[in-house]
């Protein structure tokens, strides 16, 4: 079972609109989550997190929103850059030893259209 | 050299060959891991590392095997591997998990072929 899940496999936004990815946890004992950025041939780049005592992380065009009573986080881009074109993932954890394991979702690729 | 690296970045290997991955990071980290991905799957946690001390191994087969001879290198060995093994591995490190700043930085992977 998914306990991470970001159901669109891919994304078109045209450059300068605002990029919505979403994704959707079901595990409550989760409560730090993250965003990855990956490019053909390179790992993944850690690009913004959000831990569970808040409801919005922003940094620079990327801001993540957490809605812990829906389970459900997004990462909105804005404004959307031809250089964001990317494979994103969601991943999130718990906190403490033994609970810091990273748990991935399947990803979304992202298309800025020029 | 930066961040965390990986060689080879590509591997491709026959059922009974042996082989090493080789992950090292310059990021002043305490744990390290190796990660599984598949076409179409989530990435795949096989292995953590926290202070050169094995502290997960999520089911993977013991046709891996890793080793962790201090916090800034890990190498995962590979015997009589199956060709379903066919997959990107990679390697992340982290400060040590439950402190502050825990994301985990990625090295480029290696793309591993099993013929």
């Amino acid at each position: 079972d998914q306990q991470v899940k970001q159901n669109s496999p891919s994304l078109s936004v045209q450059e300068g609109r605002i990029s919505i990815l979403n994704c959707d946890y079901t595990n409550s004992m989760f409560d730090y989550f993250l965003w990855y950025k990956k490019y053909p041939a390179e790992g993944p780049t850690f690009l913004i997190s959000i831990s569970s005592i808040k409801d919005k992380n922003e940094d620079g065009r990327f801001t993540v929103f957490l809605n812990k009573s829906a389970k459900h986080l997004s990462l909105h881009i804005v404004p959307s850059q031809p250089g964001d074109s990317a494979v994103y993932f969601c991943a999130a954890s718990g906190r403490g030893f033994g609970n810091e394991k990273l748990t991935f979702g399947t990803g979304t690729r992202l298309t800025i259209i020029p | 050299e930066t961040g965390v690296t990986q060689t080879p970045r590509h591997l491709v290997m026959g059922m009974t060959n042996k082989k090493s991955l080789k992950c090292e990071q310059h990021l002043g980290h305490n744990a390290m891991y190796w990660y599984k991905q598949s076409a179409k799957k989530p990435l795949e946690l096989m292995f953590v590392y926290n202070f050169k001390e094995q502290t997960e191994n999520n089911s993977v087969p013991s046709r891996f095997s890793p080793e962790c001879p201090n916090s800034s290198h890990l190498f995962l060995h590979l015997h009589t591997l199956q060709p379903e093994d066919s997959a990107l591995y990679l390697c992340a490190s982290s400060y040590s998990p439950g402190t502050s700043g825990y994301e985990q930085y990625f090295g480029p992977g290696t793309r591993l072929t099993v013929t």
